[in-house]
């Protein structure tokens, strides 16, 4: 059955350090999404790829995050200087297409921790 | 700004029972409604999807409805069991395509 994969899976890193985190969605998924969920609250969207263009990237902190997918498939959300609030699960999901009333897939995440 | 509730925060039951998760939306104009669960540590899990022309979703013991004029949907879950325990949460999708989430509600099934 097609998954959407996240490495690593586990990640602990200290303040001020840079972090990255990857993500390959389903196989001709055109709709990919990162989101961060804190402990106890429900995920939030930070950004929203149709293809390799960026739709939606108005709740990413841009002094800090950054997010790509150069070519429409596997995408890559980097964070940079880290700071204690970062600490949370990033989710990656995908969709086989914006606008169409379709199913989205979410990965296993990954659990980032700064100390 | 859509905004998403579940309600109860926390429920815990004896197994067997029947038993109802309520989400809420306030805006109607949803494109569809979405349950997953979600394991400690893990990811999320599609449960059932609720288009918004729809008005309820069948998957083995779980039932979802969805009233979108009034921006309230139910997740049943029949003859719960142990395995049933986890947190469950309900997510809409409007005309930007991305999810928006509620708290979710932590589920215990006690043996």
């Amino acid at each position: 059955e097609a998954e959407v994969a996240q490495s690593p899976r586990y990640k602990i890193t200290e303040k001020s350090q840079a972090v990255a985190f990857w993500c390959d969605p389903i196989s001709g998924h055109a709709t990919l999404y990162w989101y961060r969920q804190i402990l106890g609250q429900g995920p939030e969207l930070l950004v929203q790829f149709q293809d390799e263009s960026v739709v939606d990237d108005s709740q990413l902190p841009k002094d800090r995050f950054s997010a790509e997918r150069l070519k429409g498939v596997d995408s890559t959300l980097k964070i940079q200087p880290a700071e204690l609030g970062d600490s949370a699960m990033y989710l990656c999901a995908s969709r086989p297409r914006q606008g169409a009333r379709t199913e989205a897939f979410f990965g296993q995440g990954t659990r980032l921790t700064v100390v | 700004k859509q905004e998403v509730t579940q309600i109860p925060a926390a429920l815990s039951v004896p197994e067997g029972e029947n038993l109802v998760l309520n989400c809420s939306f306030t805006d109607s104009a949803i494109y569809n409604l979405q349950w997953f669960r979600q394991d400690p540590g893990k990811g999320l899990t599609s449960l059932l999807l609720i288009q918004s022309s729809q008005r309820e979703q069948t998957s083995g013991r779980l039932n979802a409805s969805l009233d979108k004029s009034s921006g309230r949907s139910t997740l049943y879950i029949a003859a719960s069991q142990p395995g049933d325990s986890a947190t469950y949460l309900c997510a809409v999708r409007g005309s930007q395509g991305n999810l928006i989430f509620g708290k979710g509600t932590k589920l215990s099934v006690k043996p």
